[in-house]
């Protein structure tokens, strides 16, 4: 069954303002998370990792916040443009090498 | 650097057939990972090839098989075609070795397969 969920299907945002996209997992032993950007007719892009190590890493315009007490991961985007609009999917590596498991997908839409 | 390439970007096959889908792995990456896309199912996992051998595979039919040359170049089959396997399949590379297993995927823009 699905182990990786996001909160919401779809967020809508106008521009200029920070987007929050949220997703639950359910196996604590995941200890590799990673946040994948999908526009239409391409394949996810990478966004920004985290390891359980850690609660809080930040990229460019992008930080992903992971609270393993709740088991929930993440990614905020600041200053959000129209060029962010696009699927993000949360996926998690249970320990299996790389084989990660992805969520549904949160479809961010950006107007301006 | 050049990034994952698959091909063909779009293939139709009709029931009963059989497909092979090609991929080449971003440069210095030795592991390559399938993935099927459906609108029902999202993204799920079929296998990892690492050095030429399978390292995990996931919960599909043994009618989905793969292979990975010395190049790290890899191919995925699936045979005996059915109306189900219309999906977008995604092969991703990566730097996972086997002393560092946790390492970004970066994906290519897959290979569009509807079953007629």
């Amino acid at each position: 069954g699905e182990s990786v969920g996001l909160h919401l299907p779809t967020l809508s945002v106008q521009e200029g303002d920070n987007s929050i996209i949220n997703c639950a997992y359910s196996n604590s032993a995941s200890d590799y998370f990673i946040w994948y950007k999908q526009e239409s007719g391409k394949g996810p892009q990478f966004i920004i990792d985290i390891r359980s190590n850690m609660d809080k890493r930040q990229g460019q315009r992008v930080t992903v916040l992971l609270n393993k007490t709740v088991k929930h991961l993440s990614l905020q985007i600041a200053a959000t443009q129209p060029g962010d609009s696009a699927v993000y999917f949360c996926a998690e590596n249970q320990g299996a090498g790389t084989a990660l498991i992805f969520g549904k997908g949160t479809t961010l839409s950006v107007s301006s | 650097k050049a990034g994952v390439t698959q091909t063909p970007r779009y293939l139709i096959k009709t029931r009963g057939q059989q497909v092979t889908l090609s991929c080449s792995p971003i440069s210095g990456h030795r592991s390559v990972s399938w993935y099927q896309q459906t609108p029902g199912q999202g993204l799920q996992f079929l296998f990892e090839y690492f050095s030429e051998t399978q390292r995990n595979k996931g919960n599909f039919p043994g009618r989905f098989s793969g292979r990975q040359f010395s190049n790290s170049r890899s191919e995925m089959n699936v045979s005996t075609l059915e109306l189900g396997d219309s999906a977008l399949y995604l092969c991703a590379s990566s730097r996972t070795t086997e002393a560092r297993r946790n390492s970004p995927l970066h994906f290519g823009n897959g290979t569009r397969l509807t079953v007629t």
